[in-house]
């Protein structure tokens, strides 16, 4: 596809039970970001990736949050033990390191801890 | 936390300019400014960059001063379409930058 592509794009999950949210970047994009979004708020910082550089994980809220990216490729975003206070739409852009820096965003993931 | 400062919202009459400020007092000399914008319930837009000149697209214009340490984004005719929260964020270029949004400005075109 020509966007970025997130899945699912929504999920409900019971409190405690973990969750596994699914970016695919565009093609040839080397940057891929993590940002989580509460309702009505702006968008949080989680975690960067910039090609073959270790993350930079300065946003994960806790040790419950882990992401990974393999290559310039697909990332998860893993959220374990989940608590009602990590209901948010988490949202991954991507971005070509280059002339042209903007960051492309996907429609993110709803979701929601019950 | 959040290098920019923007108003909370702001409203603009359906066919007029558009114009969106903000502060960021501390920007760094390797730093851009970058505006973004989220219709409601989608995923946050690239609208413009720039580092020192004023730069123009098809979207919008920004305006930087001289000292670098305000913007302005200019919608020029503004349409019912363009409701929506305008994020202005500070980051530098050189493929390592982070975008720190903050709370942005929530614009209400009104008819």
């Amino acid at each position: 596809g020509a966007g970025v592509s997130q899945s699912p794009s929504n999920k409900v999950t019971e409190k405690g039970k973990d969750v596994e949210l699914r970016c695919d970047p565009i093609s040839g994009h080397t940057a891929l970001y993590w940002y989580r979004q509460r309702l009505g708020q702006g968008l949080e910082f989680l975690i960067y990736f910039q090609g073959n550089s270790a993350p930079d994980k300065s946003g994960l809220p806790s040790d419950r949050f882990s992401a990974e990216r393999t290559g310039e490729s697909v990332s998860t975003l893993t959220i374990q033990r989940t608590q009602q206070e990590d209901s948010a739409v988490y949202l991954c852009a991507s971005s070509f390191r280059g002339a042209r820096t903007e960051a492309f965003f996907g429609q993110g993931t709803r979701l929601t801890v019950v | 936390d959040a290098k920019t400062t923007q108003p909370t919202s702001m409203d603009c009459a359906e066919g007029r300019a558009a114009n969106l400020p903000c502060n960021h007092s501390t920007i760094s000399g390797n730093e851009y400014v970058y505006w973004y914008r989220q219709i409601h319930s989608q995923g946050p837009q690239y609208i413009i960059h720039g580092l020192k000149n004023n730069e123009t697209n098809e979207m919008a214009s920004l305006i930087i001063t001289e000292d670098r340490k305000s913007s302005t984004l200019i919608l020029p005719h503004a349409t019912l379409r363009d409701t929506a929260v305008y994020y202005c964020i500070v980051g530098t270029r050189a493929g390592s930058y982070q975008l720190t949004f903050g709370k942005g400005t929530k614009l209400s075109v009104i008819p």
